[in-house]
């Protein structure tokens, strides 16, 4: 199947810095990725969905100032954490299909846990 | 909005028994149900899918079908290994927008 790319798998930082996290499709064309958060022991919580060339949708509730996302290219999707706090401490994944349609396969990355000190 | 909802876990259970895990669905119009696992420390992975009522999706010994008038996509496999021990996720997915996704359910398996 296809791959999808999530760096880095675990980033610590410093409260008030920012983080950047990428999330690339190795093998295929992605014109849409999604951002989701997932909790300890909760479900994956749906972010945004970035297209490329356009700026993202955040869900309700998501603050985009916060969570800066950009898919400047049909591979890359990047999430940018600016001044985190300890409460932003998560797991984050993205995630694309290599083909449109609701039937189709959705890859995801590995993950990224951001941990906020 | 539409929503995904499965049992809640953990479940324990030993090497060859019998599982089940129950998924439903709330949604408008016919989304298409998937089952993804995540092992742990690592990304999620497509376990089965099923595109329309009735139809079954299977792998690695796991079934699930869509079952449209109960609105339910059960996750069963007849004899459970230590090696499925695992998080199983239930979602849901309608005109190419982002999978909906349950809780998620823990199973652990026991030798």
């Amino acid at each position: 199947g296809a791959v999808v790319s999530q760096h880095p798998s675990r980033v610590i930082c410093k409260s008030g810095t920012s983080v950047k996290i990428e999330c690339r499709s190795l093998d295929f064309q992605a014109t849409t990725m999604f951002w989701y958060r997932q909790f300890p022991k909760q479900s994956l919580m749906l972010m945004a969905t970035s297209n490329e060339g356009s700026k993202a949708t955040y869900e309700q509730g998501v603050e985009k100032d916060k969570f800066l996302i950009n898919h400047a290219s049909l591979t890359l999707s990047t999430l940018t954490v600016t001044s985190a706090h300890p409460e932003d401490s998560s797991f984050y994944i993205c995630s694309a299909r290599d083909r449109p349609g609701q039937n189709t396969e959705a890859f995801f990355g590995q993950g990224t846990r951001l941990t906020v000190v | 909005g539409d929503s995904v909802t499965q049992m809640e876990g953990p479940v324990t259970l030993s090497e060859e028994a019998f599982l089940t895990i129950n998924c439903t669905y709330t949604a408008t119009g016919y989304p298409s149900l998937f089952w993804y696992v995540q092992y742990p420390g690592e990304g999620l992975q497509l376990l089965l899918k099923a595109t329309k009522a009735d139809d079954k999706g299977s792998n690695k010994g796991f079934e699930a079908t869509y079952r449209k008038e109960t609105t339910s996509f059960h996750l069963e496999k007849g004899s459970v290994q230590v090696s499925d021990s695992a998080v199983y996720f239930c979602a849901l997915s309608q005109a190419g927008t982002a999978l909906i996704f349950g809780k998620g359910t823990t199973l652990s398996v026991s030798s």
